[in-house]
């Protein structure tokens, strides 16, 4: 397998500006999550889908985050408008099942976004 | 609040000598916990794991130790290389629950 694929790796835009980030998990994880990497807090937990189903959304920030999983194999991170201190590497990560020994997280590469 | 801290924001160490990375945890319901290693540009990968059944694991120069009782692990690494200068990150998860990430350890081992 491939593993997790995110894309763009990089994404420059200005604020007020629609962003969209893409992710597809590895074949057969039933859970996706979504994580923010900053200096501050480190990996933070967005959201997460089991089986496409939005699990737990409370790590979104604010209303201008949305995040879909359509089908198994394809989800996306928007943020709508963007601002600079939405600026940070986001990773998308997938895994068999949930916080337990085949809950191993497997992550993409991330996509580090800087907002002018 | 933070469920996971990883309190030693940087590490130096000189190559061949022990590297010590701590974590401490406040949610007693976690029973599981992971530690993921991440090079610049890169995502994290899982390194090394260990259940709350047990009180060492080790796999190769790589070993984590928990005290439940203090709620405090941590990863070991012996001798220490240059190649393991990284950021590492503790999680915690059990049953059920997501595993939570602390914010990282960014280790540097000097030749």
């Amino acid at each position: 397998d491939a593993g997790v694929i995110q894309s763009p790796r990089h994404e420059v835009t200005e604020m007020g500006q629609e962003v969209t980030l893409r992710c597809k998990p590895i074949s057969g994880h039933d859970y996706l999550f979504w994580y923010r990497q900053t200096m501050m807090r480190g990996l933070e937990l967005l959201i997460y889908f089991n089986n496409n189903v939005p699990i737990d959304d409370s790590g979104m920030p604010e209303d201008r985050f949305s995040a879909k999983m359509p089908n198994a194999s394809f989800s996306t991170l928007k943020i709508q408008p963007s601002e600079p201190r939405d600026s940070a590497v986001y990773f998308c990560a997938s895994s068999l099942a949930l916080g337990r020994d085949t809950g191993e997280l497997f992550f993409g590469e991330g996509s580090r976004l800087t907002v002018l | 609040d933070q469920q996971v801290k990883q309190n030693s924001p940087s590490l130096s160490v000189q190559e061949g000598r022990i590297s010590i990375l701590n974590c401490d945890y406040t949610n007693s319901m976690f029973d599981y916990f992971l530690w993921y290693k991440k090079y610049p540009a890169e995502g994290p990968t899982f390194l090394i794991s260990i259940s709350s059944i047990k009180d060492k694991n080790e796999d190769g120069r790589f070993t984590v130790f928990l005290n439940k009782s203090a709620k405090h692990l941590s990863l070991h690494i012996v001798p220490s290389q240059p190649g393991d200068s990284a950021v590492y990150f503790c999680a915690g998860g059990g049953y059920g629950q997501n595993f939570v990430f602390g914010p990282g350890t960014r280790l540097s081992v000097l030749p």
